[in-house]
This record gives C-alpha cells, sequence and structure tokens, in this order.
C-alpha cells in the first residue's frame, strides 16, 4: 500500500525555468513532509521539508507547496540549473509511530543546458 | 567531520550465505535506521533503533537482523532467509524519531546476489 505516490518518473526542464516536482498522499494523518535529492550511488540529502500548519516554506531556490484538503504537495525549483539533476524522493511521517516515514517512489530530474 | 558511514560501497553474496552491513555514525544520533531501496520504489523500512540495545521491526523485517550495541554503530545482516536479496541498502539517523525532523543518510551499499 503505496502511501505517498510520485507518478511522474522523469522530468527534463531546460536551464533557467521552473521545474514542479509532484506528490500525493492518501493518509490524512500525515503532518510533516520532506523533500530529498539523491544522486547515483549515494544516499538521498535533506532538500526541504513543510509541516501541515503551513501551506509554504521557500528556501532559496526552493519553495515547496501543501495542499492539504487535495492531500498534495509538490516542489518548485525556480530558476532551474544542471546541477539540480537528481532524484527527488518526497517522504511524509506523522503516522502514530515516531519513525513512521513513508517514501515515494521519487522523481528523475533532468535539467539541459 | 560528522557523518554516516555505510561499508562497503558494493558486496556480492552467493546465495544461502549470510552478510553482515556495516553502518557508523559520528552525528552523536540516538536514533538508527536501515532502509531497502528497489527501483521504480521508494524507501522501505527494515529495522529502526531509538535507543542502544533496543530495536524495532520496519514494515520488510523479514530475512534481516540487526544489532545496536553502541550508540555509533547499527549493522544489518542480511539472511539466507531474505528471498529477494539484492537491492540497494541505505543506513541513516537521526537526533531523535523521524517525526517533524529530517534523517541524515549514508551512501549506501548495494548488494549483489550471484
Amino acid at each position: 500500500d503505496q502511501q505517498v505516490k510520485q507518478n511522474s518518473p522523469s522530468l527534463s526542464v531546460q536551464e533557467g525555468r521552473i521545474s514542479i516536482l509532484n506528490c500525493d498522499y492518501t493518509n490524512s494523518m500525515f503532518d510533516y513532509f520532506l523533500w530529498y535529492k539523491k544522486y547515483p550511488a549515494e544516499g538521498p540529502t535533506f532538500l526541504i521539508s513543510i509541516s501541515s500548519i503551513k501551506d509554504k516554506n521557500e528556501d532559496g531556490r526552493f519553495t515547496v507547496f501543501l495542499n492539504k484538503s487535495a492531500k498534495h504537495l509538490s516542489l518548485h525549483i525556480v530558476p532551474s540549473q544542471p546541477g539540480d539533476s537528481a532524484v527527488y524522493f518526497c517522504a511524509a511521517s506523522g503516522l502514530g509511530s515516531n519513525n513512521d516515514m513513508r517514501f515515494g517512489a521519487g522523481t528523475r530530474l533532468t535539467v539541459k543546458p | 567531520d560528522g557523518g554516516i558511514t555505510q561499508s562497503p560501497k558494493y558486496l556480492f553474496r552467493k546465495e544461502g550465505q549470510n552478510v553482515t552491513l556495516s553502518c557508523e555514525q559520528n552525528l552523536n544520533h540516538d536514533a538508527m535506521y536501515w532502509y531497502r531501496q528497489d527501483p521504480g520504489q521508494g524507501l522501505r523500512l527494515i529495522y529502526y533503533s531509538q535507543i542502544v540495545n533496543d530495536f524495532q521491526k520496519g514494515d520488510i523485517a523479514e530475512g534481516y537482523s540487526v544489532s545496536r550495541e553502541k550508540k555509533e554503530s547499527f549493522p544489518l545482516t542480511v539472511t539466507s532467509a531474505q528471498k529477494n536479496p539484492t537491492a540497494f541498502y541505505l543506513c541513516a539517523s537521526s537526533t531523535g524519531g523521524l517525526r517533524n525532523t529530517e534523517a541524515f543518510f549514508g551512501q549506501g551499499t548495494r548488494l549483489t546476489v550471484v
């Protein structure tokens, strides 16, 4: 039962344009959401997070938007750079157990120069 | 230079053999985790430990075992009972539980059964 879904396995954008990565979740009990970035043969690194009490969190070129009614969050990268090319995982936590963090399958972003 | 170290980076195992993956952290984190990544799937939790000498099963613990004798170390043993062990294994740690905090990941171990 995949409770966190990233329906786009890949995304390609031109350098300087906006990248929008999407994530949907099914359980309304999730209350904390994170995005991780992963390069090949490396572990994921934390990128940005958002609590369910907010609908937007911004950190430099990265902004995460949360729509609780739609159970949807998105990561915006503006402007996109070639170094942003990586796999991006969406994650959600808050289901009772302290350690119940669920990950999506990831979206591979390619930023073309 | 704090971080999490996983070794080895690549590991080959014959069918029927047990193999142990190492994970060490010097971040002074209480909690440590093991995840498995398969192509096209998200990270799935195998085991986690919130404190020394205590650990809990995650979603896919069957065929795996762990120990937490030291705060810094959380080794994972892939036993012969694990039916499909070929995967990318990730170790992580955090200051406490994963609620409202991020995890720090190691670079991973790719295990291949030959």
